[in-house]
């Protein structure tokens, strides 16, 4: 166990709607991660948050946006879902802002299924 | 651009055997941090090791070791006398000092081993 907890576990929805995951990060870690893992795409790195502040940014679509909240936990919210957007959600955090690039642990995962 | 290869999408040995899973990186950063993930059947992504760019030492972990050859840009990853349960899918990646901590991410080596 990382410590890092997500919910749901997995959710199941229909194009064109709205979902958002949950994580709540390793107790005083202050950066949460979020990364897709799709079968056509492999794991990527969608964005960063530190302390509330987003902190980097990948390939993540106009369509999610993300926030971090004073408690630390973090929101990825999806938007006018399409079916290329079933993929697996992770989480993952690390203690520090990241410039000393140190290990991330991460959550279970949230699945998501677009029908 | 960094970039992570593993060649390597699917290695089976049966137990007992060692096996070695193949990392390759790309990146233009004289600093920079290799990393190596386990993915069980359960989904979780499980940290292994992390490793900076200025430190070439192997290292070992009971049966675990890896091999880090800047001269190559590989980090390899090799098993001792494998068990059923490392099978997985597992993932090498790279963070660059000036990109901050995002990780990019192999395409992974599923390792089936059986008994």
């Amino acid at each position: 166990d990382s410590g890092v907890t997500q919910t749901p576990k997995h959710l199941i929805t229909a194009t064109g709607q709205r979902v958002t995951l949950r994580c709540s990060p390793r107790s005083g870690d202050l950066s949460v991660y979020w990364y897709q893992q799709s079968l056509d795409q492999g794991l990527q790195f969608l964005i960063q948050y530190y302390n509330g502040e987003e902190r980097a940014k990948g390939n993540i679509l106009e369509r999610f946006s993300a926030q971090q909240f004073p408690d630390l936990h973090s929101e990825l919210n999806l938007s006018s879902l399409e079916l290329g957007d079933s993929a697996l959600y992770f989480c993952a955090s690390s203690a520090t802002s990241g410039d000393d690039n140190n290990e991330q642990f991460f959550g279970p995962g949230t699945r998501l299924t677009v029908l | 651009a960094q970039k992570v290869t593993q060649a390597q999408t699917e290695i089976s040995v049966v137990e007992k055997e060692d096996v070695t899973l193949d990392c390759v990186y790309e990146t233009r950063d004289t600093t920079y941090y290799l990393f190596w993930y386990k993915q069980p059947p359960s989904g979780e992504l499980v940290f292994l090791i992390r490793r900076n760019s200025f430190d070439e030492q192997n290292e070992i972990s009971g049966r675990y070791s890896w091999n880090f050859q800047k001269s190559t840009s590989s980090f390899n990853f090799t098993i001792t006398a494998s068990q059923v349960v490392d099978s997985a899918v597992y993932f090498c990646a790279l963070s660059e000092a000036r990109a901050g901590n995002m990780l990019t991410f192999g395409g992974g080596t599923r390792l089936m081993v059986k008994p």
